[in-house]
């Protein structure tokens, strides 16, 4: 089944403590990203990218890293998590040739507190 | 600054009702794209528009480009409670189809 996975899907975490969350898809698709969703303001693109080592910022990357050494993987990493990066946090991937079109993860709940 | 305005943000309505759900921008899109979340799960894709003045048809969902390329809206036809769901536009700008902006969404309640 053609799928973006994300882990965990819920985390409770304090300030300061680094975190990772997964993602991976199983489509081959080039292009993948990430976005963080809050109440009033939609979805909001953190970083994406184009390919394999291809990254690039997007509106709200500030607080947030990411990698791509695999094609199937595009992990996020906190690095020092704070209260304001408490979010609803999507991953997708696409085709990007194909309008970019996006196919998303199920979300990961993050609380910072 | 919110790129793309979405509007209404909220709609609750009557089963067999007809809405629209405008995406409005001062910016041109190489290409706009609809997609509808439910509760507990991420955005699924119904449509993308890509020629300015284009539309598209999906059973009672009726999706329009603006002739600029700057707007769009969602028309749905006897809305019924399966519709229920939190609509978002997003666009691609031209030259830098990698960056998706998002609207900021419209919560549209259908009652039985």
């Amino acid at each position: 089944e053609a799928q973006v996975t994300q882990n965990p899907r819920y985390l409770i975490t304090v300030t300061g403590k680094k975190l990772t969350v997964t993602c991976s898809q199983n489509m081959n698709h080039e292009y993948m990203s990430w976005y963080r969703q809050d109440p009033g303001l939609g979805l909001r693109q953190i970083y994406y990218s184009m390919n394999v080592e291809v990254t690039d910022k997007g509106d709200v990357p500030e607080g947030y890293k990411v990698s791509r050494k695999e094609k199937r993987n595009f992990p996020l990493i906190l690095e020092s998590p704070s209260p304001n990066q408490t979010s609803l946090y999507f991953c997708a991937s696409s085709l990007w040739q194909t309008y970019n079109e996006q196919f998303f993860g199920p979300g990961t709940r993050l609380t910072v507190l | 600054t919110q790129l793309l305005e979405q509007s209404p943000q909220f709609l609750s309505i009557q089963e067999g009702e007809n809405l629209t759900v405008y995406c409005n921008s001062s910016s041109v899109f190489s290409s706009l794209q609809w997609y509808r979340q439910e509760p507990g799960e991420g955005p699924v894709l119904l449509v993308t528009v890509v020629t300015g003045g284009e539309v598209k048809k999906l059973k009672r969902l009726t999706f329009q480009f603006g002739d600029a390329r700057k707007d769009s809206s969602l028309h749905i036809t006897a809305a019924q409670p399966g519709d229920t769901g939190l609509y978002l536009c997003a666009g691609a700008r031209s030259g830098n189809t990698g960056k998706l902006i998002f609207g900021q969404g419209t919560t549209l309640q259908v009652k039985p």
